[in-house]
């Protein structure tokens, strides 16, 4: 059965600390996706990563792949209130012309003052 | 300016009266998504559009259809809503072979 998740569930952190959201998936994926949704909106797209070993940054996020451990990191540098949402992580598992996505359980992000 | 238009917004319904939600996109690509999204939990894909072709995931129940007229419209029909059909509906749109897959301001469906 192909499974995708996202620990932490729920984080909680102080604005200015940082931290990891950690995405294993079990299936092979050419492509991860990160998105970022607020409550009640759609989903924004973060990164698209497409090979192994991966890196790419925005601001305070940093997403990373590995293939090979099917892994996916999101990192936040010096987090700030802003940045509090849901982030999820997607694989495309299935290839070919379509981007079927198979999403991670979330992970709601609360930064404190 | 908008690229993946869904309409309406919020939507009321009754339990078993049909309801119909349309996604619009100026983009021009071929694959065209449904996503439902229920509270505190990822989206999932119900169906998705090739061109013409219509792909159904195994588990969407009977009660979930779609049409797509032509390449800027897709609708999703759901014939007789239960409460447990109350969700956010994603559409989304993909170029055949690209990497970018661009969501909707989604729908926020209530069943009464």
């Amino acid at each position: 059965e192909l499974k995708v998740e996202q620990n932490p569930l729920f984080l909680s952190m102080q604005e200015g600390k940082n931290y990891t959201i950690y995405c294993n998936y079990s299936t092979t994926s050419d492509r991860l996706y990160w998105y970022r949704q607020d409550p009640g909106k759609s989903l924004e797209s973060l990164f698209v990563l497409l090979s192994n070993g991966a890196v790419k940054q925005e601001g305070r996020l940093m997403a990373s792949l590995d293939t090979k451990a099917r892994l996916s990191t999101l990192h936040i540098t010096a987090a700030v209130h802003d940045l509090s949402a849901t982030y999820f992580c997607a694989v495309a598992p299935y290839g070919g012309a379509t981007n079927k996505l198979i999403f991670g359980t979330g992970t709601l992000l609360a930064v404190q003052p | 300016d908008a690229m993946v238009i869904q309409n309406p917004r919020y939507q009321v319904t009754q339990f078993g009266k049909p309801v119909t939600l349309s996604c619009s996109q100026t983009l021009n690509h071929n694959v065209m998504y449904w996503y439902q999204q229920k509270s505190s939990q990822a989206p999932k894909l119900l169906f998705h559009y090739y061109d013409k072709d219509f792909n159904n995931e195994a588990d969407t129940p009977d009660n979930f259809q779609s049409r797509r007229p032509n390449t800027s419209f897709c609708f999703l029909d759901i014939r007789s809503p239960g409460l447990g059909d109350a969700a956010m509906y994603l559409c989304a749109t993909s170029r055949a072979g690209g990497y970018e897959q661009y969501f909707g301001p989604g729908t926020r469906l209530t069943v009464t």
